[in-house]
């Protein structure tokens, strides 16, 4: 069956970076789109980027660009986040999720929450 | 970038109920729109897509349609099992967007 296992989350400090990992499964990884989408605590949804299949194209929310990459290993079977200069809006559970097609995401994993400490 | 303008915000109904759940885009965005359900400390679910086409594996008491830029999501003969928040989606253009979400409470 298909799995996601999202991992690397933690209490960072503002400015900081990190490094958030997806795991795939139960499926042919390097044939999707992958997305990572955020929610902080108690509010929506916010997608942040995707990107092709095969690296080809990466695309942000605005409220990343620059700070965030998106990357992928398809020969590990593993999604990246690669976050730096943290902010505390920031602050999110952060799932990776399966792009089915036309930006329909159809699996997710269980999230990676990143925190803030003062 | 497109909004989705979801509507209530929350609700409270019976089992057995029909309930109606409602997104606006702020433009055209065809019938480019996806809904998912989120119960508490689990990811999102992915109910519909295609405004109207139901996710494989999702009970038929969930249906959706569309009218111009207005979206709804249907949940006919509510079950305690369908109390959770649901997000609409649009999947037209980047970035994609999300509702504020809808909290669905059983009396």
């Amino acid at each position: 069956q298909v799995q996601l296992v999202e991992s690397g989350g933690g209490v960072v400090q503002p400015g900081r970076s990190l490094r958030l990992s997806c795991t795939a499964s139960g499926f042919t990884f390097s044939t999707y789109e992958m997305h990572w989408v955020r929610q902080a605590p108690g509010k929506g949804l916010e997608w942040v980027a995707v990107i092709w299949h095969d690296e080809s194209e990466k695309y942000y929310a605005d409220s990343v660009r620059g700070r965030f990459t998106i990357s992928r290993d398809n020969s590990k079977n593993t999604l990246y986040l690669h976050m730096n200069s943290l902010r505390d809006e920031d602050t999110a559970i952060y799932y990776c999720a399966r792009d089915q097609g036309g930006a329909r995401m159809d699996y997710w994993g269980q999230g990676t929450l990143v925190t803030f400490s003062s | 970038d497109i909004q989705m303008t979801q509507s209530p915000s929350s609700l409270s109904a019976s089992v057995g109920d029909r309930v109606t759940i409602t997104c606006r885009a702020s433009q055209s965005i065809r019938r480019s729109v996806n809904w998912y359900q989120q119960k508490p400390g689990k990811a999102p679910n992915l109910l519909i897509y295609g405004a109207i086409t139901l996710q494989s594996g999702v009970p038929s008491s969930f249906s959706g349609s569309a009218s111009g830029t207005d979206f709804t999501l249907t949940i006919s003969n509510l079950q305690p099992e369908d109390s959770a928040t649901y997000y609409c989606q649009q999947s037209y253009t980047r970035p994609w967007t999300f509702g504020q979400g809808t909290k669905v409470e059983i009396k």
